[in-house]
């Protein structure tokens, strides 16, 4: 069936250091969506992408689709530990919206 | 304050017990969604609903009821038939049933069977 695949499913990093997230999908997506949680909360939505190649920045988050609308991935710059959560990818396949199993992200002070 | 509200936020029951699941909006969305968490796992569509007095199952509806009576009203039944009903019950909303559309969520129900 379709799936989503979100890598890696921990993160620890130092606080100060960088982190990417990588989602892929078995099937062409129309569109993809980041989502944040953090721990104790509810996925709160972060942003959209859906063009071919698109790349949006939000401040130290850089979102990427890649160019066959397969995969995509989330890149903190310097983190900080507001950052702490798990980030959920949501890719669109006909029609259908399907989440990732998220990473899970520990700043290590 | 627009939102989406869950009550209550923890929840405890026998087994064999159902259990309803509130989710109200006051967002004015059409569309609305009850998804399961479970530890290390990503959302789980349970069903949704694109207008009032309409829904739809979603990939683990076994064991799960909803009603759409009203539009800011989308409440969930996790009936005796579940077989693992614990986990964390979220409920989200979104403007149009649109995979465009970003979805709002609730605080969640945290659904504990003993």
């Amino acid at each position: 069936g379709q799936q989503v695949m979100q890598i890696p499913q921990y993160q620890h990093v130092q606080e100060g250091e960088d982190f990417t997230t990588y989602c892929n999908s078995s099937t062409t997506l129309s569109n993809i969506q980041w989502y944040k949680q953090r721990p104790g909360g509810h996925p709160v939505f972060l942003i959209q992408l859906v063009k071919s190649g698109e790349v949006k920045k939000q401040k130290r988050l850089t979102f990427q689709f890649g160019e066959a609308k397969k995969n995509s991935s989330l890149h903190i710059t310097a983190t900080q530990t507001t950052d702490v959560g798990t980030y959920f990818c949501a890719g669109v396949t006909l029609g259908k919206i399907i989440f990732g199993k998220g990473t899970r992200l520990h700043i290590l002070p | 304050d627009g939102g989406i509200t869950q009550s209550p936020k923890y929840l405890f029951r026998k087994e064999g017990q159902n259990v309803t699941l509130s989710c109200e909006q006051n967002l004015n969305h059409d569309a609305m969604y009850w998804y399961r968490q479970d530890p290390g796992q990503g959302l789980r569509l349970i069903y949704y609903s694109q207008i009032v007095n309409d829904f739809q199952k979603g990939d683990i509806a076994e064991g799960y009821s909803v009603s759409r009576e009203k539009k800011e009203s989308f409440p969930l039944t996790v009936t005796s038939a579940q077989k693992n009903p614990t986990a964390f019950y979220l409920c989200a909303s979104s403007i149009q049933a649109n995979p465009y559309n970003e979805q709002f969520f609730g605080p969640g129900t945290r659904l504990t069977v003993l």
